[in-house]
């Protein structure tokens, strides 16, 4: 069964960088079945994505997002990253990870618990 | 970029009730949508992609159905466990977008 989880700062000053770090368990994040997503919740509103990495490194922004984005992976932990530079408050949300097939196409169907993260100085 | 939209915001049903919540997308997306529930500080779970292909492990009483620019997700016969947010996304193009969802309440 694969399981994702965040993890990182709950807590972010305006302007800094946030950084979130998405573990995988139970299967590989090498694989070429597969897209690592990220998506964000601010409280009490709906979901927005942010983005996703493909084991080769090739990524896929949000345009609303993309210049303030960095998604990285490291298959030797099996894990992959959220960078989000120059937060406001707008920014405060909880924070997904999720795997989306690629071979054969299946949208988001495991994600990790979330987690909040609160930008505030 | 798509928009995504919901009908209704809010749904008032009983347990045993059939309920239909509506998605229209901003422009045609063929049969690249999907349905996910959600209950309070929990993620997201997919329920629907494709349109109408019924996730692993969901029961049968969650349908989906349509194409191009307009899809229903019906519930045939609510249990107490269905109520919850509703989201509907579309994975046509990116960036995916989602319905800004559907909060289904105990009448």
């Amino acid at each position: 069964q694969v399981q994702l989880q965040e993890s990182g700062p709950g807590l972010v000053k305006p302007s800094q960088t946030l950084s979130l770090t998405c573990t995988v368990s139970g299967g590989s994040i090498s694989s070429s079945d597969y897209y690592w997503n990220w998506i964000r919740q601010p409280p009490g509103k709906g979901l927005e994505w942010i983005g996703y990495i493909y084991y080769s490194g090739s990524t896929n922004s949000n345009p609303s997002l993309e210049s303030r984005v960095t998604i990285s992976i490291d298959t030797s932990k099996n894990q992959f990253s959220l960078k989000l530079s120059s937060v406001t408050a707008a920014d405060t949300a909880v924070y997904y990870c999720a795997r989306e097939g690629a071979v054969p196409a299946v949208p988001l169907d495991y994600w990790g618990q979330g987690t909040l993260v609160t930008v505030s100085s | 970029d798509i928009q995504m939209t919901q009908s209704p915001s809010s749904l008032y049903a009983s347990v045993g009730d059939r309920v239909s919540i509506s998605c229209r997308a901003s422009q045609n997306i063929s049969g690249y949508l999907n349905w996910y529930q959600q209950t309070p500080g929990k993620a997201p779970k997919l329920l629907i992609y494709s349109a109408s292909t019924l996730q692993s492990g969901v029961p049968s009483r969650f349908s989906g159905s349509g194409s191009g620019t307009d899809f229903i997700l019906t519930i045939s016969s609510l249990q107490p466990e269905d109520f919850a947010t509703y989201y509907c996304q579309q994975s046509y193009n990116t960036p995916y977008s989602f319905g800004q969802g559907t909060k289904l309440q105990i009448k």
